[in-house]
């Protein structure tokens, strides 16, 4: 398996424009999670699908941010407008409730984000 | 409201073993997770404890005291790769959600 695939892996842009981070679960995983990690509050999630559908989007910090899972092998996060506070590494993970004893959440590797 | 403590930093010298440890405060709890995170990676699950008691994997170790909301990691043998960020987090509430701590930096020197 491929494991959990982001892209980009870097984005630089602009303070006000808009911001599509991308993700492919691995194969089977009904979970997805979208995480947010800076050095000052570590890793946060943001938001997280079961079966497609959001099941907590508490950790959104405002309207500026969205998730979409159109299906169950692709996610978005997107970022309008983005500002420079938004600048973090971006994780998208994924898990299975049937897989492993664990539930263990797979990390992909990340998209580095920095808004000037 | 959640809580997860750890050590923000340690080091320890090749060869040796090194506890991280974690308490936790968190509304509802169905296990704990280690997980390592090296420099520009992406974190790897370690260990998974739901019940009290100590797991072993290899060089690995991780206790868990739900009680005392106390868990930590016992890392021996200690090799330079070990030199990572090791991250507490708890599964809590329904689905697969997991509430991290903001990590223990581990420097390994020779």
């Amino acid at each position: 398996d491929a494991g959990v695939i982001q892209s980009p892996r870097h984005e630089v842009t602009e303070m006000g424009q808009e911001v599509t981070l991308r993700c492919k679960p691995i194969s089977g995983h009904d979970y997805l999670f979208w995480y947010r990690q800076t050095m000052m509050r570590g890793l946060e999630l943001l938001i997280y699908f079961n079966n497609n559908v959001p099941i907590d989007d508490s950790g959104m910090p405002e309207d500026r941010f969205s998730a979409k899972m159109p299906n169950a092998s692709f996610s978005t996060l997107k970022i309008q407008p983005s500002e420079p506070r938004d600048s973090a590494v971006y994780f998208c993970a994924s898990s299975s409730r049937w897989g492993s004893s664990y539930n263990e959440q797979f990390f992909g590797p990340g998209t580095r984000l920095t808004v000037l | 409201g959640q809580n997860i403590d750890q050590p923000t930093e340690m080091t320890a010298t090749e060869g040796a073993i090194v506890q991280i440890n974690c308490t936790y405060q968190t509304s509802g709890f169905n296990g704990l997770f280690w997980y390592q995170q090296h420099a520009g990676e992406a974190p790897t699950f370690l260990s998974y404890n739901v019940l009290d008691g100590l797991e072993e994997k290899g060089r690995f170790s991780s206790f868990l005291s739900r009680s005392k909301g106390y868990s930590y990691l016992l890392l021996k043998e200690l090799q330079m790769k070990d030199s990572a960020s090791y991250l507490c987090a708890v599964h809590t509430g329904g689905g697969n959600k997991l509430t991290f701590g903001t990590g223990t930096q581990l420097k390994v020197e020779l």
